[in-house]
């Protein structure tokens, strides 16, 4: 079956230290990847897009990275704060090209403690 | 700033009851989605349309559920009858489709529905 997998349990990291967040993703062949933050009664907001040629992509304090052949993304967030803290969603074209469609993650929530 | 707006925020209704959610997509966006949050299932698509026709609602339970666009400023989001699994917070999001398949998507504050 379809499925996307990123881990349930929070995670808590040091304000500073690098938080890195995993998506996997079994019996998809995405065109893209995208990843989204949540705030707790909001609506999420898109933060970076990868296409599957690409290996990496950045954004100030942001890097993803997306490797087909293990069908997993990474999500870093470097330097963290305390402000970073929020659950972050990874999404997918499930492979039904120029529709716009996503299938979403059930989201990982980082804790950054001061 | 634009945004997608909803209404209402929050709703708290009786079994049995109907329920109508509506949404403003993004002036110029021609992708409007509708999902479902929850602790259980996490998001979950229920329905989505391109320039106002519906692509897919396979996600939506057919017999009590609807969704149309009856202009392009409004989508809208029905349940007949409501019943207290339907509890959870509904988002609408919108986009701007331009068929290279990497669009992101703009998502409301969403509404909070509870039915008792």
């Amino acid at each position: 079956s379809q499925k996307i997998e990123q881990n349930s349990e929070a995670l808590n990291i040091q304000e500073g230290k690098t938080a890195t967040l995993t998506c996997n993703y079994t019996n998809y062949s995405p065109a893209y990847l995208q990843w989204y933050r949540q705030d707790p009664g909001r609506g999420p907001v898109f933060l970076l897009l990868i296409r599957e040629n690409e290996k990496e992509k950045r954004k100030e304090r942001l890097k993803v990275t997306f490797d087909t052949t293990l069908k997993q993304s990474l999500f870093h967030i470097t330097a963290s704060q305390p402000a970073d803290s929020a659950t972050y969603l990874c999404a997918l074209d499930p492979g039904s090209s120029n529709t716009g469609k996503l299938i979403f993650g059930q989201g990982t929530t980082l804790q950054v403690k001061p | 700033d634009a945004r997608v707006t909803q209404t209402p925020r929050h709703k708290v209704t009786e079994m049995g009851q109907e329920v109508t959610m509506r949404c403003q997509p993004i002036l110029g966006h021609n992708t409007v989605f509708w999902y479902r949050q929850t602790m259980m299932q996490g998001l979950e698509l229920l329905a989505y349309f391109r320039n106002r026709a519906p692509l897919d609602d396979s996600g939506m339970p057919k017999d009590r559920f609807s969704a149309e666009m009856p202009d392009a400023t409004l989508a809208t989001l029905k349940i007949q009858p409501s019943e207290p699994r339907d509890s959870a917070v509904y988002f609408c999001a919108s986009g701007r489709t331009l068929g290279t398949g990497s669009d992101e998507q703009y998502f409301g504050p969403g509404t909070r529905l509870t039915v008792t």
